[in-house]
């Protein structure tokens, strides 16, 4: 497609189990970020890929958030024992990685999970 | 912690005024994006700023970037209502490094027909 697609846009989630969102970048872009939006806020960086690498997991929260982009295109963000703070919008970006660029990103719609 | 703080946090305005949104930081930014968000979409890239003190227009939209590089400004002028939205900044410490994108906290804008 022409732009980021993020799957699903909702989802609703029990406290404890396990969820997977899905995002498929722009085509022919080799950085993927994640981002968690908190209501009202501005996107908090979660993790960084160029390719399949896994460059920058910084933003992690905890070992019960998991990110893979295993070949170098779709990625998956797992959340594990989801937890009520786990609650947000997660992001998915996309760019083109270049030494002269300055790094625009293209934001997917999101995928809003609540967690009862 | 937001590295970069917005203000106003909300602001909500009659429609044709001019209205001024800051972000700010202690720290040196190599470069500054400014985003506009709408509910249930993602972010979109308005502008990039990169020399301290440049200033770029888009429309009735102005930006400015700190000669220090540590603050922005986005000036609007004669809003209208479809320029309600999420206005977010974001500040890069890399050349080329997306990675280290920080995003302030956001200032919710509604501009009242």
């Amino acid at each position: 497609g022409a732009g980021v697609s993020q799957s699903p846009r909702y989802k609703v989630a029990k406290r404890g189990q396990d969820v997977a969102l899905r995002c498929d970048p722009i085509s022919g872009h080799v950085s993927l970020f994640w981002y968690q939006q908190a209501l009202g806020q501005g996107p908090e960086f979660l993790t960084y890929f160029q390719n399949e690498a896994q460059l920058d997991k910084s933003g992690l929260p905890s070992d019960r958030f998991f990110a893979e982009r295993p070949e170098g295109s779709v990625s998956t963000l797992k959340i594990q024992r989801t937890q009520q703070e786990d609650s947000a919008v997660y992001l998915c970006a996309s760019s083109l990685s270049s030494g002269t660029n300055t790094g625009e990103l293209f934001f997917g719609e999101g995928s809003r999970l609540t967690v009862l | 912690t937001q590295l970069l703080e917005q203000s106003p946090q909300f602001l909500s305005i009659q429609e044709g005024e001019n209205l001024t949104v800051y972000c700010n930081s202690s720290s040196v930014f190599s470069s500054l994006q400014w985003y506009r968000q709408e509910p249930g979409e993602g972010p979109v890239l308005l502008v990039t700023v990169v020399t301290g003190g440049e200033v770029k227009k888009l429309k009735r939209l102005t930006f400015q970037f700190g000669d220090a590089r540590k603050d922005s400004s986005l000036h609007i002028t004669a809003a209208q209502p479809g320029d309600t939205g999420l206005y977010l900044c974001a500040g890069s410490r890399g050349w080329g490094s997306a990675r280290q994108l920080t995003f302030g906290s956001g200032t919710q804008l509604t501009v009242l027909p």
